[in-house]
């Protein structure tokens, strides 16, 4: 059962605009979400993070955002740049389950310069 | 910034033999916990250790596998008789509380 799902494997963006990467969920009690970036033969890094009591976090270039009556957060990286290419993940969890996280399957996303 | 280490980076073993991946989680972090990507497919949770023991566990943790933490620095995860399927990077993590994760490099297992 996927409770996390990424539905686009993969993106391509222009170098300097803006990357959407899109999460949706379907556990009503996620209260905690993360987005992770991979690149190859790497371990997930930590990228940026929101609780369910915001619908905004942002961090420099990156920013997300929690629709929480649809089930839905998304990443924006503004402006994309080369070094952005790598695989998104993001992870759902929630307080009262422990703390497990559940990841989607990924987006890997390409900025061509 | 502290890391996550994992060795051995890459470890090739026979179907059936036993393989032990190692972790050091970062030294005040309490929580601990094993991943694996299969080559293709989604992340997938193994297991979360506290206080010396098990928290969670899915079902993919089934007893073909085991974690330690034998020195109060390593965290082990032992398969016992290892199968074609369990190829796969096996990424550990540690969090000093329940918000986020910081990741191990990952260790890449080949059953042949």
């Amino acid at each position: 059962d996927q409770q996390v799902k990424q539905n686009s494997p993969s993106l391509s963006v222009q170098e300097g605009r803006i990357s959407i990467l899109n999460c949706d969920y379907t556990n009503s009690m996620f209260d905690y979400f993360l987005w992770y970036k991979k690149y190859p033969a790497e371990g997930p890094t930590f990228l940026i993070s929101i609780s369910s009591i915001k619908d905004k976090n942002e961090d420099g270039r990156f920013t997300v955002f929690l629709n929480k009556s649809a089930k839905h957060l998304s990443l924006h990286i503004v402006p994309s740049q080369p070094g952005d290419s790598a695989v998104y993940f993001c992870a759902a969890s929630a307080r009262n389950t422990g703390n497990q996280f559940y990841f989607g399957t990924g987006t890997s996303l390409t900025v061509i310069p | 910034e502290p890391e996550v280490t994992q060795t051995p980076s890459h470890q090739v073993t026979q179907m059936g033999q036993e393989v032990i991946l190692r972790c050091v989680p970062i030294s005040n972090h309490l929580y601990f916990y094993w991943y694996r990507q299969i080559l293709g497919q989604k992340v997938e949770f193994l297991v979360s250790f506290y206080n010396n023991e098990i928290s969670e566990k899915s079902e993919i943790f089934d007893d073909q596998f085991s974690v330690e933490r034998p020195d109060g620095s390593n965290f082990t995860l032992k398969i016992r008789s290892t199968k074609l399927e369990d190829s796969a990077m096996y990424f550990c993590a540690s969090s000093s509380t329940d918000l986020g994760y910081t990741f191990g490099s990952g260790t890449r297992l080949t059953v042949v």
